[in-house]
This record gives C-alpha cells, structure tokens and sequence, in this order.
C-alpha cells in the first residue's frame, strides 16, 4: 500500500480563489511528521509547512494551512487567496519517527498534484 | 547566503556506463540527503551522508554509493547505468541537530540515460 496518497493529478483554479490539495497517508507509527513541498519548474523543492501528529493545532504559514484529520489520515494543504506564481508541483510527504529509531531522517514522497492558476 | 549547489545540471550518459554527480550544501550545513526523482512520480530516497559516512539509505541497490568530503560537500555514484535510472536527482542539505526538518534542495542533475 502507498505511505502517501495524492488523489488530484492536476488542477485548474481561478486567481484569487482558494485552493485545497488532498492528501492522505498510511502508517502505524504513532509518531510522525507531515510535510508539504512546492516543486516549480527549476526543480528545486521548497518547504511550505508541517504537522506533527502529536501537535493539537492545525499548522498555519501565511497563506498556507494544514486540514489535519489524524482519525482519517488525511493532512491536505489549503491556499488562500491563489496567487499566478502558485503555479506548480505539490508533495505531501511524511517522516516516521519511531519505526526508524529515530534516527532515520528519509521523506516519503506522494506522487504529487499539478497546480495551475488561471488568470 | 548560497543555497545547494548541484553540478552538473543536466548529463546524457549510456547505459552500463558510470556517473558521478556533486552537490555543495548550505552553508553551515553538515548533512546531506539524496533523493531520485522519476518522471511523474515524487521523489525517493536514496541514502543520507554526515560526519563522512552513510547514515542511513533508502530501498536502493549497491549500484548507488556516494561519499561525503570534510568540507561537507557531497558525491552520488551510480554504476552499470540502466535506462531506469533516468531521473532528477536532488540534494538536500541539512544541520543534524535539525533533521528533514530544516531540508535545503538543490535545483537538481538532470539524468539520461540513453
């Protein structure tokens, strides 16, 4: 079975609108972290937020919000306010933090969701 | 204040050939991670290097090694080349103290194997 699931390959969403990007995840640990990444054409992956499945509140980072609903494993991204240079490839990915001994500092990556804002 | 630096950006190579690809952390960083990252697919992990030795690897095989330099900076070998190791391979730098959770990326090496 896949750690992380991102159901949306691709998106279209009008300028300025909100935007919410699913992702859900399978693990026993009790203890792990969630992460999303921005990945535009450059390549490199840029690091938008993170919930750790202990944290009681939903993460926020500017116009980026985390919907964590740990009883579904599910942990999606929500823009505000979409921006053009919104634009690009978004990962969920996940560290589990107590079946690698703690030590262990490898992501497990979704296989992403194409965003593209229309003006 | 330089980012990770990845050379070269883009390399054609044939299979059952070797390649070596670089990578220069963030400064202050001591931790490097490598990851492959398929056409259409999220990146894996390959292997983690600090203090100049692999500290933990993902699900690849002994055809990936790397090594780490005293100045940090970091090397991903690939032997006997197949058409499947066609992919952008980043590079994630790091402090330990602060894990996957302080990750700088690279822009990545684009692979071809041809």
């Amino acid at each position: 079975a896949q750690k992380i699931t991102q159901t949306q390959p691709g998106m279209f969403v009008q300028e300025k609108e909100a935007v919410t990007l699913d992702c859900t995840y399978d693990t026993s640990d009790p203890s792990y972290g969630l992460f999303w990444y921005k990945q535009p054409s450059s390549g490199e992956m840029i690091f938008l937020i993170y919930q750790g499945s202990y944290d009681q509140q939903n993460a926020t980072e500017g116009r980026y919000s985390l919907n964590f609903q740990k009883a579904r494993k599910s942990a999606n991204l929500v823009i505000s306010a979409s921006q053009l240079g919104d634009s690009a490839m978004y990962f969920c990915a996940m560290r589990e933090l107590m079946y690698s001994g703690g030590g262990a500092d490898g992501l497990t990556f979704g296989k992403g969701t194409h965003l593209i804002i229309q003006p | 204040d330089a980012g990770v630096t990845q050379s070269p950006t883009h390399l054609i190579k044939t299979r059952g050939q070797q390649v070596t690809l670089r990578c220069s952390p963030k400064s202050g960083h001591d931790t490097v991670s490598w990851y492959q990252q398929a056409l259409g697919q999220g990146p894996q992990f390959i292997f983690q290097y600090y203090e100049e030795e692999e500290r933990q690897r993902g699900n690849f095989p002994d055809r990936f090694s790397g090594h780490q330099f005293p100045n940090y900076s970091s090397e991903l070998n690939v032997n006997a080349l197949l058409l499947g190791d066609s992919a952008l391979y980043l590079c994630a730098s790091s402090l330990v103290q602060d894990g996957v959770y302080g990750y700088t990326f690279g822009s990545g090496t684009r692979l071809t194997v041809v």
